[in-house]
């Protein structure tokens, strides 16, 4: 079946960089994605990349993804107290409907 | 962010009540979908509507009814609930079909069932 596992917490300072590891099940996924959701909100679309890439950036967004060892990452950098949220990584499906499963979700806390 | 839109924000409801959850995309997709979001959890894909056609996980129980009047209206109508239900109900949008069928969220109703 399908399953994406990522560490519960991270804890960084401001200013430094921040790596948030996911690992993934289903070779068959044709996009994996990065979500981020602040206190009270729902899921912000952050940055996503195909299966036939391996690394893709966006301003201080960088994901790198590892096909074979099926490992995707989300390294944040100069990080910012306002990047403090839960982050969700996502694979897609390819069962007929555009499904997604997501991890649990990885809460970064940056202090000052 | 105001693609998807959903109301309430916030609802409190007793176990015999009947609500409904409502949301709104204002993105021209033709997908759209229920989940929900329990602490501790996964967020866990209750429903989609995707070109006319229902899809639901069998795990979803019966006291949850979705209803798809058009493609940018989607509601879930509440009855009978239980307090396990209490959680953060988000429905998101996509474009089926596309390129690339990436979904977008709205911020949530976070349902409290007493």
């Amino acid at each position: 079946g399908e399953d994406v596992e990522q560490s519960l917490f991270l804890s960084v300072r401001e200013g430094d960089s921040s790596v948030i590891n996911c690992t993934y099940t289903d070779s068959s996924s044709t996009y994996l994605y990065w979500y981020k959701q602040e206190p009270g909100a729902g899921l912000q679309l952050l940055t996503y990349i195909f299966s036939n890439m391996d690394m893709k950036q966006d301003q201080r967004l960088t994901v790198l993804l590892n096909k074979k060892d099926k490992h995707l990452s989300l390294r944040i950098a100069d990080t910012q107290t306002g990047d403090s949220a839960i982050y969700f990584c996502a694979e897609s499906s390819n069962s007929g409907y555009s499904t997604l499963t997501f991890g649990k979700g990885t809460m970064l806390l940056v202090s000052p | 962010e105001t693609g998807v839109t959903q109301t309430p924000r916030h609802l409190v409801m007793g176990m015999t009540n009947k609500k409904s959850l409502k949301c709104e995309q204002h993105l021209g997709h033709n997908a759209m979908y229920w989940y929900k979001q329990s602490a501790k959890k996964p967020l866990e894909l209750m429903f989609v509507y995707s070109l006319e056609e229902r899809v639901e996980n069998n795990s979803v129980p019966s006291r949850f009814s979705p209803e798809c009047p058009n493609s940018s209206h989607l509601f879930l109508h509440l009855h009978t609930l239980q307090p396990e239900d209490s959680a953060l109900y988000l429905c998101a949008s996509s474009q089926r079909l596309a390129a690339e069928e990436t979904q977008y969220f709205g911020p949530g109703t976070r349902l409290l069932v007493l």
